[in-house]
């Protein structure tokens, strides 16, 4: 069983498009942590979120704490081909879980 | 941020051969660290948990004397896979982790891509 559940599993848009990515969890967290991924490369922390309802912004990017802190979303705005990845959620319990992924194609 | 290496970066063993692989936090200390497997195109999947001084934690399904795990150090950690077969061909990463802040931050290696013949 998979503590995390991301969605959708799978994305492929068009540049200048935007999108949302999900990370469900019936579990509370007292962080989560979203990272990306490219092929052959180790996963790149983007942000972490502590506090419920927490919003934070990087450039083109918006990720959000869920109020109860067992859900989290990623948003981009006018996505590029240099977005292209695997996006990850993880969170800490007595280990360190992620999500089921995210792998996103963006088409130029 | 925190760095975190491995090495090698990519391995190609015979079938019945150790491989060992190593992971070094380098500007911060760090008690634990991750070793994690991943297949293509899908999320990680943790093998177990490396605490400095004593025995890791193996998750469910993973062998322990297949993947011995050493963390001799407060920098460095080291996943061996013992007799190597080629469905152990994986990519393999690991993370150390980090208090920062009142919470704790994964930082992760580069990996080491395992390919056994």
């Amino acid at each position: 069983t998979q503590l995390l559940e991301q969605s959708p599993q799978f994305l492929s848009i068009q540049e200048g498009e935007n999108l949302t990515v999900y990370c469900n969890s019936s579990s509370v967290f007292s962080s989560l942590q979203w990272y990306r991924q490219e092929p052959g490369e180790g996963p790149v922390l983007l942000v972490t979120v502590v506090t419920g309802g927490e919003v934070k912004k990087l450039k083109r990017l918006t990720f959000q704490f869920g109020d109860a802190r067992k859900d989290s979303s990623l948003h981009i705005t006018a996505a590029q081909p240099g977005d292209t990845g695997l996006y990850l959620c993880a969170g800490p319990r007595n280990q360190f879980y992620f999500g089921t992924g995210t792998s996103l194609t963006v088409i130029p | 941020g925190a760095v975190v290496s491995q090495h090698p970066s990519r391995v190609i063993c015979k079938s019945g051969t150790s491989v060992k692989i190593e992971c070094r936090s380098l500007d911060f200390q760090a008690t634990t660290m991750f070793w994690y497997r991943q297949f293509p195109k899908q999320s990680l999947m943790l093998m177990a948990t490396s605490n400095e001084g004593s025995k890791a934690t193996y998750e469910q399904g993973v062998e322990k004397d297949k993947f011995l795990i050493n963390h001799a150090s407060l920098t460095l950690s080291t996943l061996t896979v013992t007799s190597a077969h080629p469905e152990d061909s994986s990519f393999y990463i690991c993370s150390a982790r980090r208090l920062a802040g009142g919470y704790n931050e994964q930082f992760f290696g580069p990996g080491t891509r395992l390919t056994v013949l």
